[in-house]
């Protein structure tokens, strides 16, 4: 069974702070793919980034940085120079190959504060 | 370009009653999904589809059932809605393609009382 853990469940920072948000998956695939979905308090789902297992190149989009470390099963979100608009609950969410659901974390609530 | 589309986007119900959700995409994918979301719980999958004419039961399917007798539409059913039944319902469509993101709908807030 596939698992997704995010232990931070809300972080509150000052704006202009940086955040890290951690995620931990478990499976048993070799093949698997990794996403990053936020939801804005007006509450849809935001696609942020994909993963596949094969590719552990970190990457940057912005203000964002996404750290993937297959050996500690890990898929960590940072944010640089949080803004308030960045306050939303953030999903990690694991994939297989097969039917494609999506396993997702509990989420974490960032509150960037003005 | 509508994506994923939902109706009702909220709902009240009374135990007992029954409804069906209906969820519509455009986007020509075979994958189609429904998950409800619980507080501190993220979402949970409830059925899903690969295809037209077929579906399979996800994480949570008790109490619900789905119909995909279009492509493009997927619908979720409770037919005797229960109190744990209140949720925020959210749809989602996605190519088979493995490394592709799935697209959601705007969610369906629903209260059973």
């Amino acid at each position: 069974a596939q698992k997704v853990t995010q232990a931070q469940t809300e972080i509150s920072v000052v704006e202009k702070e940086d955040v890290t948000l951690d995620c931990v998956y478990e499976t048993r695939d070799t093949t698997y793919y990794l996403f990053w979905y936020k939801q804005p308090p007006s509450g849809e789902l935001v696609f942020l980034i994909r993963r596949n297992s094969f590719d552990e190149q970190n990457e940057i989009s912005g203000r964002y940085s996404w750290n993937f470390q297959k050996s500690t099963s890990s898929f960590n979100f940072t944010i640089t120079a949080s803004q308030v608009v960045d306050s939303a609950v953030y999903f990690c969410a694991l994939s297989d190959t097969g039917r494609r659901a999506l396993t997702f974390g509990s989420g974490t609530r960032l509150q960037v504060q003005p | 370009n509508a994506g994923v589309t939902q109706t009702p986007k909220f709902r009240v119900l009374k135990t007992g009653q029954s409804m069906t959700l209906l969820c519509a995409q455009d986007m020509n994918h075979e994958y189609m999904y429904w998950y409800r979301q619980d507080p501190g719980m993220g979402l949970r999958l409830i059925h899903y589809s690969v295809g037209e004419g077929t579906t399979a039961k996800g994480e949570v399917p008790d109490g619900y059932n789905v119909s995909r007798l279009k492509k493009q539409n997927f619908l979720l059913g409770l037919e005797s809605a229960a109190p744990s039944q209140t949720s925020v319902y959210f749809c989602a469509s996605s190519s088979p393609e493995p490394n592709t993101e799935a697209f959601f709908g705007q969610g369906t807030r629903l209260t059973v009382v």
